[in-house]
């Protein structure tokens, strides 16, 4: 039972490069967020999801695009890479509580 | 939205000494207020939590209070440790459809002095 795996730990990406940041969970948890951390600036929500087939628009979207076609997996598309997406990714999971928790993080630099 | 505001964003102690950070949210009808504890380099873990139906909550060296009325919530941590030290976060739920969204801090930066 691993939990909440993310994959990969690091990328470094050029400016107008494409990538996908996985997201897996083995725990059967319904809700999956993606969230982005910047020094200094605590954790903001990007996209989430209430379950399969469903996806929302969290507080900073802009450049990013999700899918969730199974419980297990929901990845975070990256198209056109900038500088500005420089950051710590995260994916949390939750069961339709409000306790969220955590995978272990993707490091992405855009340079 | 919900808005949190955390304070102070660093905070260094003496070993032993005790540590309190605070947060203010925006939103009266928000009711669950989680703290997280993120060491160098690793995910964010949930430490304590308290619902607007209790206004204090302990787990050994860790106590939580909410102040429902002032719209503020702290963290206290006593007998501090060196192990203690790590990025705090406190979070409070948005309100609204049930997708179980929370709005985070911007952290405070723990340091224990030996």
């Amino acid at each position: 039972n691993a939990g909440v795996t993310q994959t990969p730990k690091f990328r470094i990406l050029k400016i107008g490069q494409s990538m996908t940041l996985q997201c897996t969970q083995d725990m059967n948890h319904n809700y999956m967020y993606w969230y982005r951390q910047d020094p200094g600036m605590g954790l903001k929500l990007i996209y989430y999801s209430v379950g399969a087939g469903i996806t929302d628009k969290g507080e900073v979207p802009n450049g990013y695009n999700v899918s969730r076609s199974t419980t297990e997996d929901f990845p975070l598309r990256l198209e056109l890479a900038a500088p500005s997406q420089t950051s710590v990714y995260f994916c949390a999971i939750g069961q339709g509580t409000y306790e969220q928790y955590f995978g272990p993080g993707t490091r992405l630099t855009v340079t | 939205g919900e808005n949190v505001e955390q304070h102070p964003s660093t905070l260094s102690v003496q070993e032993g000494d005790s540590a309190v950070i605070k947060c203010t949210y925006s939103d009266s009808a928000s009711n669950y207020f989680p703290w997280y504890k993120q060491e160098l380099g690793k995910r964010p873990q949930l430490i304590i939590d308290i619902r607007s139906n209790v206004g204090e909550k302990k787990d050994q060296r860790i106590a939580v209070t909410l102040n429902k009325t002032a719209k503020h919530f702290s963290l206290h941590i006593t007998e501090t440790q060196p192990e203690d030290s790590a990025v705090y976060f406190c979070a409070a739920s948005i309100p609204g459809a049930n997708d179980y969204k929370l709005s985070f801090g911007a952290g405070t930066t723990v340091t224990v002095r030996a």
